[in-house]
């Protein structure tokens, strides 16, 4: 598998219910951060998790990381139809330097 | 709330054509880098900056591509001599801090287009 690759590739679900996106990586990093882009647009930050840590909570989001199983997940709660979006993980390995997935495009339907 | 600005939102250019894209970092932010996409494809590192020198580059990153710092708030990215597989999204992205806690945020990005 590639550095950063999240599954599924694609997500749909109906308002109120969960999301879940995984994201994988073979080599120890510094940090994992989630990212949300809209259609054609920028990337917006959703939250940083260290190595160190196994779990991080903002708002609706939940995020864990499994360092032994070099893996994080990223769950949404009570989904939105704004929450329509491709979400990617990125990894910083030894440098600043992030190395982005692939993605997971979650399509919500009202 | 502070955010990454860049301008223009489209570029179009002539293959050859030298371009210039413009970011303005978060005020107080002291890293800065470039990342581009593909259409269709990932976010690609390009290059980081720190104190005014490139901290780190990839291998896209070659000799028609420069960074620079020009003032106190401006960041550019200047592609030479453009190819037609320049054209790309290319994203700013700056942080206050590196390692560990390097949260980066993202400007929306400039569309370049090279015809």
């Amino acid at each position: 598998s590639q550095q950063g690759e999240e599954d599924p590739q694609a997500l749909s679900i109906q308002e109120g219910e969960n999301a879940t996106m995984n994201c994988s990586y073979k080599t120890s990093i510094n940090n994992l951060q989630w990212y949300r882009q809209n259609s054609g647009r920028g990337l917006v930050h959703l939250i940083l998790i260290r190595s160190n840590e196994r779990e991080k909570h903002s708002g609706r989001l939940r995020v864990t990381l499994d360092t032994s199983k070099k893996s994080s997940s990223l769950l949404i709660t009570a989904s939105r139809a704004a929450d329509t979006a491709s979400y990617f993980c990125a990894t910083a390995v030894n440098t600043d330097k992030l190395i982005f997935g692939t993605g997971t495009r979650l399509q919500v339907f009202p | 709330e502070p955010e990454v600005t860049q301008t223009p939102s489209h570029q179009v250019t002539q293959m050859g054509q030298e371009v210039i894209l413009r970011c303005v970092p978060i005020s107080n932010h002291l890293y800065f880098y470039w990342y581009r996409q593909i259409l269709g494809q990932k976010v690609e590192f390009l290059v980081s900056f720190y104190n005014n020198e490139i901290s780190e580059k990839s291998e896209i990153f070659d000799d028609q591509f420069s960074v620079e710092r020009p003032d106190g708030s401006n960041f550019t990215l200047k592609i030479r001599s453009t190819k037609l597989e320049d054209s790309a999204m290319y994203f700013c992205a700056s942080s206050v801090l590196a390692g560990v806690m390097n949260e980066q945020y993202f400007g929306p990005g400039t569309r370049l287009t090279v015809t």
